[in-house]
């Protein structure tokens, strides 16, 4: 079965430290994984995504398919990185996104 | 541009009643989804459109819930007979087809059953 699962609902950290929130999947195939961010009182966006390998925000991640795992980090946060961020996994040729259940991150002064 | 919009943003009904909530995507997107997001748990896929064809309504919780899409924009997701199980907030993404990858949401309508 296709799942996302993350296991931290919330992470709280101190201004300048580093941060990893941690996802693992469960596919079959070759997925696309994702990261989603949503800031307070705003919408669902997308962050990145692992075939784009890019630094969005600061952020990396990368697909350890050994591990099955794709964890978001960033090595020095910060208060405005709060927010909920939610893993996503898209089946290769398809359309239906499976997400995890979020984790809240929450960046202290 | 305009982005993706969802009416109502709120709406409380009482158990046993039908509710519609509406999606308009953003100009020119052909693939249209709807999420829902319970209380602590993820967003869970309910339904797919290209055009206004939906080729998978499998993940349609009930046969209480339908959607529809008409001339390749606007959607509907009618909940019949609603129950507090229902309660959650229902979004709406939209992207290019063959871009799933990059939904834009909307705000999402919160209903709650009571």
């Amino acid at each position: 079965a296709q799942r996302v699962t993350q296991p931290e609902k919330l992470l709280s950290v101190f201004k300048g430290a580093p941060v990893e929130l941690k996802c693992n999947y469960s596919y079959s195939g070759s997925p696309e994984l994702f990261w989603y961010v949503q800031y307070s009182r705003q919408r669902l966006q997308l962050l990145l995504r692992h075939i784009s390998r890019e630094s969005i925000k600061g952020f990396t991640a990368d697909l350890n398919k050994g591990e099955t795992s794709f964890h978001l980090k960033k090595p020095f946060a910060q208060e405005e990185d709060s927010a909920m961020y939610y893993c996503a996994l898209l089946n290769t040729g398809g359309f239906k996104t499976i997400f995890g259940a979020g984790t809240r991150l929450f960046v202290k002064a | 541009g305009a982005g993706v919009s969802q009416s109502p943003s709120n709406k409380v009904t009482e158990k046993g009643k039908d509710v519609e909530l509406r999606c308009d995507p953003i100009s020119g997107h052909t693939a249209l989804y709807w999420y829902r997001q319970s209380l602590g748990q993820g967003l869970e896929f309910l339904i797919y459109f290209q055009g206004n064809s939906a080729p998978d309504k499998s993940g349609l919780p009930s046969d209480r819930f339908s959607a529809e899409r008409t001339g390749g924009s606007v959607s509907t997701l009618t909940i019949q007979r609603t129950q507090q199980e229902d309660s959650a907030v229902y979004l709406c993404a939209s992207s290019h087809f063959g871009n799933q990858e990059t939904q834009y949401f909307g705000p999402g309508t919160r209903l709650l059953v009571l």
